[in-house]
């Protein structure tokens, strides 16, 4: 089975630019998770959704948008960039609603600069 | 909130024993330990939670001291492989929805 997908791989955008991040998910899981990853940091969580709702929200600006298709896939928008933007940004699936005891799967990530 | 990771690095020999640990200010719900590679996406090592269940790989042990509101992960006879970034995830008690918090990370690094 394939593992969680995510595009692009890499992206380089100006600020004030807009972005969209693509994720689709393990076959048969329905909770997408975002992550942004700086370097040398841990993954900070940024949205969880199930069954196409948010179920949860990190400490991130209304810049930060997601939303989950009916096929469990999810896009991560970003609007008007700063450089502090530039990150990693991973996108981890999961079998059950709650984060609390489901593994996640991660997966490799889309490597987004900011210029 | 987020979690306390100690040491931050760590440099090993083959074979030796590591122990890598998780410290929350807050009560937790649930601890989850990720290994991370240099250029590759966090991989699920283990999950604690509140009342002692445990699921994870089975080369792979941790502890969760409920009232010292930390976790511990065990590397025992350690292997190349071993080698990466190590994260805790906190849920506080009452999230078992929401934020999954990572700490900083502990650099582990396996020589021959």
């Amino acid at each position: 089975d394939a593992g969680v997908t995510q595009s692009p791989t890499h992206l380089i955008k100006t600020r004030g630019q807009q972005v969209t991040l693509r994720c689709s998910p393990i076959s048969g899981h329905k909770s997408v998770s975002w992550y942004q990853q700086v370097l040398g940091q841990g993954p900070q969580f940024i949205f969880q959704y199930y069954e196409k709702e948010e179920r949860g929200r990190g400490n991130f600006p209304d810049r930060f948008s997601a939303r989950q298709f009916p096929n469990y896939s999810s896009e991560l928008n970003v609007n008007a960039l700063l450089l502090g933007d530039s990150a990693l940004y991973l996108c981890a699936s999961s079998s059950g609603q709650g984060l609390a005891d489901y593994e996640q799967y991660f997966g490799p990530g889309t490597r987004l600069t900011v210029t | 909130q987020q979690p306390v990771q100690s040491p931050q690095a760590v440099i090993l020999r083959e074979g030796e024993d590591a122990v890598i640990n998780c410290s929350s200010s807050k009560a937790l719900y649930s601890v989850h330990w990720y290994r991370q590679k240099h250029g590759e996406a966090p991989v699920f090592l283990m999950i604690l939670l509140k009342g002692g269940e445990q699921k994870g790989h089975e080369k792979i042990s941790a502890s969760f001291n409920e009232k010292k509101q930390q976790s511990s992960l065990y590397l025992t006879a350690s292997q190349l492989s071993y080698s990466g970034t190590y994260f805790c995830g906190i849920l506080n008690y009452g999230g078992s929805q929401g934020n999954l918090i990572f700490g900083k990370g502990t650099k582990l690094s396996v020589k021959p």
